[in-house]
């Protein structure tokens, strides 16, 4: 069975203070790995997609990685505007076009 | 590029009646769009995936006489909570696929539904 795991579920960082979020991932085989941006009471944002080991993506301050069983998102001198859920999902053989969404880790960053 | 919108973003109605919620994308054409449904402080659950033409695929669990969707063109899928009642109060977000290079996957704002 697929399966995304994301580690930690809360995370509180002070302005300024890199970190990285896991997702670690079990699927019948990987059609792409995607990350995404939600904040309150709004839909998720796309931020990454991610297909093969050892591809990385940048965006301003994130930066994503993948290598054959998880995923980081690196989060270098984060804002307070980065304060949001970030989720992980992967697309399977398996699951057809359907993404399949790990629980998300909650982001707070202070000033 | 790649928006998606729905309408409307929140609606409170009377346990009873039908809701209808519509997802379209603006800039691109959608063959396939999903509807997810998203509790407090939980992650997203699909709850059906429809395909423009064709009839939905509902995920285990899911009511398909409850939860009608219709995909009638590339830009619209439109979900209808029927005789809606309390517990299905949630928040309900639609995404499409974008048939461009990878099949990102992007997702509209979100519908917040409240049954008295």
């Amino acid at each position: 069975e697929d399966q995304v795991t994301q580690s930690p579920e809360a995370l509180r960082l002070q302005e300024g203070e890199s970190s990285s979020l896991n997702c670690s991932y079990t699927v019948s085989g990987l059609r792409g790995l995607f990350w995404y941006r939600q904040d309150p009471g709004k839909g998720p944002e796309f931020l990454f997609t991610l297909y093969s080991a050892g591809e990385e993506k940048e965006k301003e301050r994130l930066k994503a990685t993948l290598t054959k069983k998880e995923s980081f998102l690196h989060i270098t001198a984060p804002k307070p505007e980065d304060s949001a859920t970030y989720l992980c999902a992967v697309r399977s053989n398996q699951a057809g076009t359907a993404l399949i969404f790990g629980k998300g880790t909650t982001l707070s960053v202070s000033s | 590029g790649a928006v998606v919108s729905q309408h409307p973003s929140w609606v409170i109605c009377k346990s009873g009646t039908s809701v209808k919620i519509e997802c379209r994308s603006l800039d691109f054409q959608a063959t396939t769009m999903f509807w997810y449904r998203q509790f407090p402080k939980q992650s997203l659950m699909l709850m059906a995936t429809s395909n423009e033409g064709s009839k939905a695929t509902y995920e285990q669990g899911v009511e398909k006489d409850k939860f009608l969707i219709n995909h009638a063109s590339l830009t619209l899928s439109t979900l209808t909570v029927t005789s809606a009642h309390p517990e299905d109060s949630s928040f309900y977000i639609c995404s499409a696929i974008e048939n461009r290079g990878r099949e990102t996957q992007y997702f509209g704002p979100g519908t917040r539904l409240l049954v008295l």
